[in-house]
């Protein structure tokens, strides 16, 4: 099992820029997250899915889009990335009912 | 405001002896509690948990103990080693919220050799 997959590893985008973070996960967990961490906040929840066909809001969701076509894969959409973007994101995945997430590497990204 | 708040941003301590990592919270309504270690350039992994109907839990080197009336949890290694240098978080979640896990800040531990 290669567990959760990210990429790129890094990204330096301009402002107003778009782009895709990806993610998969070969473990047929139900349950997806995108999280963003910034020095002293910890991880915060961007969005989440509970299932292909079914993503929902997290703390900070704004700026951002998922989409959830199929169990395996759960994108991140940055439409026109702002300075404010600038942050190292993680994708996670578990199995409905538990409560143990897990992480891929991450993605870092610089907006300029 | 921060719901899951680790207030120590780093700690350091000798090889041999006893971490503590502290985190404090302040929805009474989590009742479930982790602990994620995070080495750089890795995503975090999972260390140990504990749900709100225990106040101990115990894996090999690893206990974390929950105080609900203080909104207080706290992760003891012992011994500490070298190996356990990294940043440590705090999470907690509600039975009915989702998937959302609430972090706090993460306590860099340096073990000394």
């Amino acid at each position: 099992n290669a567990g959760v997959t990210q990429t790129p590893k890094f990204q330096v985008l301009k402002t107003g820029q778009s782009m895709t973070l990806q993610c998969a996960q070969d473990m047929n967990h139900e349950y997806m997250s995108w999280y963003r961490q910034d020095p002293g906040m910890g991880l915060r929840l961007i969005h989440y899915s509970v299932g292909a066909g079914i993503t929902d809001q997290g703390e900070v969701p704004n700026g951002y889009n998922v989409s959830r076509s199929t169990t395996e894969d759960f994108p991140l959409r940055l439409l026109s990335a702002a300075p404010s973007q600038t942050s190292v994101y993680f994708c996670a995945s578990r199995k409905a009912g538990g409560n143990e997430q897990y992480f891929g590497p991450g993605t870092r990204l610089t907006v300029t | 405001d921060q719901q899951v708040k680790q207030n120590s941003p780093s700690l350091s301590v000798q090889e041999g002896r006893i971490s503590i990592l502290n985190c404090d919270y302040t929805n009474s309504m989590f009742d479930y509690f982790l602990w994620y270690k995070k080495y750089p350039a890795e995503g975090p992994t999972f260390l140990i948990s504990i749900s709100s109907i225990k106040d101990k839990n115990e894996d090999g080197r690893f206990t974390v103990f929950l105080n609900k009336s203080a909104k207080h949890l706290s992760l003891h290694i012992v011994p500490s080693q070298p190996g356990d240098s990294a940043v440590y978080f705090c999470a907690a979640s509600e039975h009915n919220a989702g998937n959302m896990l609430t972090f706090g800040g993460g306590t860099r531990l340096m073990v000394k050799p």
